[in-house]
């Protein structure tokens, strides 16, 4: 079983609908939890970054911790056709030294059309 | 645009050939990062480097290595290639604040994409 399980999709939605991504871990370490968005032959950018469980919303992006399931979740509010793109979760432990190594999802793929 | 600064873009070679990609972080950022991403396998971290000390190692095949010059520039060297070894190889860095605050943000370069004929 790998450490962090992502369904790969493709997820397609109609434009203006609710999107919602998904993550499951099942290293209890995992502390920081992050998403990223990977447009084609383009680097990941990062989106969202939380700490431990709860709610992050950011514009039109909430990122949702619950470490009691090991699940979190990416929803986007009032989709574009430019939010097509790969959205990859990512997760760390954190360590000592102050850095830290992410490991993550394969990646869901968002096809939002007009 | 992140900051990074990967070279080349595109790299095609045979296989048993060695190949040596670039990367150059964000300014100010001291910890770089090496990831390999294929369809299979996803974003698969290799190596970490920090202030130019390696300081986690990852799936990093031993014919692959990599250093971090004083200059905080990093090369990724690949040798004795494979088929399989053609992938989209990405570098990522971040700032490592002080003892006891952890940055946890990575920004990626655009990539090298490697085709091992």
């Amino acid at each position: 079983q790998k450490e962090v399980e992502q369904d790969p999709g493709p997820l397609s939605v109609p434009e203006g609908a609710i999107v919602s991504l998904n993550c499951t871990y099942s290293n209890s370490a995992f502390q920081y939890f992050m998403w990223y968005r990977q447009y084609s032959r383009k680097g990941p950018e990062l989106l969202m970054y939380t700490y431990s469980s709860g709610n992050k919303e950011d514009g039109r992006f909430t990122a949702q911790v619950d470490k009691s399931s090991k699940y979190i979740s990416l929803f986007i509010r009032d989709s574009q056709p430019s939010d097509s793109a790969t959205y990859l979760c990512a997760m760390s432990v954190g360590a000592s030294g102050g850095s830290y190594i992410p490991t993550f999802g394969r990646g869901t793929s968002l096809i939002v059309h007009p | 645009d992140s900051g990074v600064t990967q070279t080349p873009k595109h790299l095609i070679t045979a296989t048993g050939q060695r190949v040596t990609l670039r990367c150059s972080p964000r300014s100010g950022d001291l910890s770089v990062y090496w990831y390999q991403q294929s369809l299979d396998q996803g974003l698969q971290f290799l190596i970490q480097y920090y202030n130019g000390e390696e300081r986690a190692k990852g799936n990093i095949l031993e014919r692959f290595s990599a250093q971090q010059f004083p200059d905080l520039h990093s090369e990724l060297n690949l040798s004795s290639l494979e088929l399989g070894d053609s992938a989209l190889y990405f570098c990522a860095s971040s700032v490592v604040l002080g003892a006891g605050r952890m940055n946890t943000e990575a920004f990626f370069g655009q990539g090298t994409r490697l085709t091992v004929v």
